[in-house]
C-alpha cells in the first residue's frame, strides 16, 4: 500500500501571506503510460464535506480560486495558497489514486495567525 | 448539479450489520465510479472502497476487507455499503463520493456509531 505523509501537521499564516503544505508518497505516483501524477488535494472546512481543489497534482478544479496551486513530481508534492484569505481556514488532505487502496494523507490544519 | 444523499446510519451494537445507501442525481450515474470514504470523530479521512461504473470491479481498504461490501444499482441511481460485524473502530461519518480515482463530488455523510 502507498503511505501518504503531510507536513506540517498545522500552520498559522497571516492574512495575505503564503501557505505551503507538503505531501509525500512512499512510492512514485507517476504513471508512465500517460505521464500523469495520480495525486489530488482536498479542502475540508469545519463542519463540511471535503472539496476537491487539485487533481493530476497540478490541475485546478473548476471554480477553485487561482491562489491555490499544486506542484511536485515523483513522490514529493506541494499545495500552495499564495495569499491566504479568511475563508481558507480548513484542513487540507492529499490523496493518491495511483493504486488501490487509495490513501489519504493525515491532513494539515491551516489557521490565521 | 451533482447531489449525493447518504442514509442508513445510526447507533448500532457491536457485531451487528448495517447497510448504507447513497441516492445520486445530477449526473449520468452509470458512467462514473463511486467511493465510500469515512471519517472518525475528530480524525482524518479514510478511504474505504471504490466500485467501477458498471459494478464489475470493487476494491477495499485493508481495514474493511472481508466485512464491507460495496455495490450499486444503476437502474436506481443508488450506491450501497453493506457493513457486517461492526466494531467500535467503525464509528465514523461515512461519505458517498463520485469519481473513479480522484473524487470530484461528496455527499454530506451519514453517521454510524457503534456502541453497546
Amino acid at each position: 500500500d502507498i503511505v501518504m505523509t503531510q507536513s506540517p501537521d498545522s500552520l498559522a499564516v497571516s492574512l495575505g501571506e503564503r501557505a505551503t503544505i507538503n505531501c509525500g508518497s512512499s512510492q512514485s505516483v507517476l504513471y508512465s503510460s500517460d505521464n500523469k501524477h495520480y495525486l489530488a488535494w482536498y479542502q475540508q472546512k469545519p463542519g463540511q464535506s471535503p472539496k476537491l481543489l487539485i487533481y493530476w497534482a497540478s490541475t485546478r478544479e473548476s471554480g477553485v480560486p487561482d491562489r491555490f496551486s499544486g506542484s511536485g513530481s515523483g513522490t514529493d508534492f506541494t499545495l500552495t495558497i499564495s495569499s491566504l484569505q479568511a475563508e481558507d481556514v480548513a484542513v487540507y488532505y492529499c490523496q493518491q489514486y495511483y493504486s488501490t487502496p487509495f490513501t489519504f494523507g493525515p491532513g494539515t490544519r491551516v489557521d490565521i495567525k | 448539479q451533482v447531489q449525493l444523499v447518504e442514509s442508513g446510519g445510526g447507533v448500532v451494537q457491536p457485531g451487528r450489520s448495517l447497510r448504507l445507501s447513497c441516492a445520486a442525481s445530477g449526473f449520468t450515474f452509470s458512467t462514473y465510479g463511486l467511493h465510500w470514504v469515512r471519517q472518525a470523530p475528530g480524525k482524518g479521512l479514510e478511504w474505504v472502497a471504490v466500485i467501477s461504473h458498471d459494478g464489475r470491479n470493487q476494491y477495499y481498504a485493508d481495514s474493511v476487507k472481508g466485512r464491507f461490501t460495496i455495490s450499486r444499482d444503476n437502474s436506481k441511481n443508488t450506491l450501497y455499503l453493506q457493513i457486517n460485524s461492526l466494531r467500535a473502530e467503525d464509528t465514523a461519518v461515512y461519505y458517498c463520493a463520485k469519481g473513479t480515482g480522484f473524487i470530484d463530488s461528496w455527499g454530506q455523510g451519514t453517521l454510524v456509531a457503534v456502541s453497546s
